[in-house]
């Protein structure tokens, strides 16, 4: 069955420096998203891709996260710089379709440590 | 706006008794509702949906979802619980973004205990 592949799967950073999360989505799967999930909470969306093109990032704090799916494909997630705050698990879906009777289909995770 | 409220972060069952995981939803359209199970250190699988069919949904694993318009709840049901069933649970309420575009937005989860 095909999967969401995301890595590295845990990552321990110090605070101020730089980190790159990477996935690849199902074959095919127009859509992906990006996600934050603090331990204990839900899963809080920080940017959506049709293809590569970004359809929401209003949660992404932009002065220090970027992502980017250029070629429409895999995508990947950066923080610079990395602050305490920033721990938290990383999840990444796709689903085929963005509209209503979607599925999305969720990644391992990344599960960040900023010491 | 759409939101999920789920009631109860923590909910312990004894094995073989019925689980019950509340979960309310605030939605100004018809709305596409989610059931997520999340094990420590996994992502998330999809146990059920509603999509505006038929207002019993079965999923996988034994469990099932009734859509109630009326009480503007999801409700999260099996039967007889098993210990493997021990994990974080996540109702999710899908909301448009623009165009034919839509997100999920997830309830603060409940963590479920199974007892030998």
């Amino acid at each position: 069955e095909a999967e969401v592949a995301q890595s590295p799967r845990y990552k321990i950073t110090e605070k101020s420096q730089a980190v790159a999360f990477w996935c690849d989505p199902i074959s095919g799967h127009a859509t992906l998203y990006w996600y934050r999930q603090i331990l204990g909470q839900g899963p809080e969306l920080l940017v959506q891709f049709q293809d590569e093109s970004v359809v929401d990032d209003s949660q992404l704090p932009k002065d220090r996260f970027s992502a980017e799916r250029l070629k429409g494909v895999d995508s990947t997630l950066k923080i610079q710089p990395a602050e305490l705050g920033d721990s938290a698990m990383y999840l990444c879906a796709s689903s085929l379709r963005r509209d209503r009777n979607y599925e999305q289909y969720f990644g391992p995770g990344t599960r960040l440590t900023v010491t | 706006a759409q939101s999920v409220t789920q009631l109860g972060s923590h909910v312990s069952v004894s094995e073989g008794a019925l689980v019950l995981l509340r979960c309310n939803y605030s939605s100004s359209v018809p709305p596409y509702l989610f059931w997520y199970v999340q094990y420590p250190n996994q992502g998330l699988q999809l146990l059920l949906k509603y999509t505006s069919a038929a207002t019993l949904v079965k999923g996988i694993n034994g469990f099932e979802a009734e859509f109630k318009k009326s009480e503007t709840s999801f409700h999260l049901t099996k039967p007889s619980a098993h210990m493997s069933d021990a994990a974080e649970y996540f109702c999710a309420v899908s909301v448009p973004v623009s165009g034919s575009a839509r997100q999920l937005t997830f309830g603060s989860g409940t963590q479920l205990t199974v007892l030998p």
